[in-house]
């Protein structure tokens, strides 16, 4: 059982270029997020999907593009690099329907622009 | 304005001893609590969570207490070991309507259990 596997895990970009960061489930969850988490920040949401199709902004989407055109993947595009997007990124799954609600992360990605 | 606040930032206890960590949260609409525990270079996990209608959850070592009316949460782990060492998230959500379920965390606690 994978649950959510993420790839790249480092990644090493210069200011102006583009990537697209891979997230892919296997849990058959309708929910999937995307965060990012800063040193002593905490994990900040920068979009998120209820299901295939459908895609909302988080709190802090400005710099990304996101995609859910199935269940098990929602890979996040990020346009222009820039340095302020030097993080780490984690996807997240969930089913909704389940009284725990319990979100499933990846391993993260490593990403420095500079 | 962030809706979670955590503290402390960071905490030391030796073996044995019972850190505490606590959160506290603005939004009254939340009614999902749960906290999550994350090892360097690996992805939150769910360690505990807890809903409104119960002041206390027990998992093994590991306690949430929960004050409503001060809104208020907070994790207690019991005779903590050095495999405890790690950086913790509070986080809360709302459980309907638009924005469901997403988590909203705190800054995270760093937790060092020394022997």
């Amino acid at each position: 059982n994978a649950g959510v596997t993420q790839t790249p895990k480092f990644r090493i970009l210069k200011i102006g270029q583009s990537m697209t960061l891979q997230c892919t489930q296997d849990m058959n969850h309708n929910y999937m997020y995307w965060y990012r988490q800063d040193p002593g920040m905490g994990l900040k949401l920068i979009y998120y999907s209820v299901g295939a199709g459908i895609t909302d902004k988080g709190e802090v989407p400005n710099g990304y593009n996101v995609s859910r055109s199935t269940t098990e993947d929602f890979p996040l595009r990020l346009e222009l690099a820039a340095p302020s997007q030097t993080s780490v990124y984690f996807c997240a799954s969930s089913y909704v329907g389940d009284p725990n609600t319990e979100a499933f992360f990846g391993q993260g990605t490593r990403l420095t622009v500079v | 304005q962030q809706q979670v606040k955590q503290s402390p930032q960071s905490l030391i206890v030796q073996k044995g001893g019972i850190p505490i960590i606590n959160c506290a949260y603005e939004n009254t609409a939340f009614d999902y609590f749960p906290w999550y525990q994350q090892f360097p270079g690996k992805g939150p996990a769910l360690l505990i969570a807890i809903r409104p209608d119960v002041s206390e959850k027990k998992e093994g070592r590991f306690t949430i207490s929960f004050n409503k009316s001060a809104k208020q949460f907070s994790l207690h782990i019991m005779d903590s070991q050095p495999g405890d060492s790690a950086t913790y998230f509070c986080a809360a959500s709302i459980g309907e309507g638009a924005g469901s379920y997403q988590l909203t965390f705190g800054k995270g606690t760093k937790l060092s259990v020394i022997p």
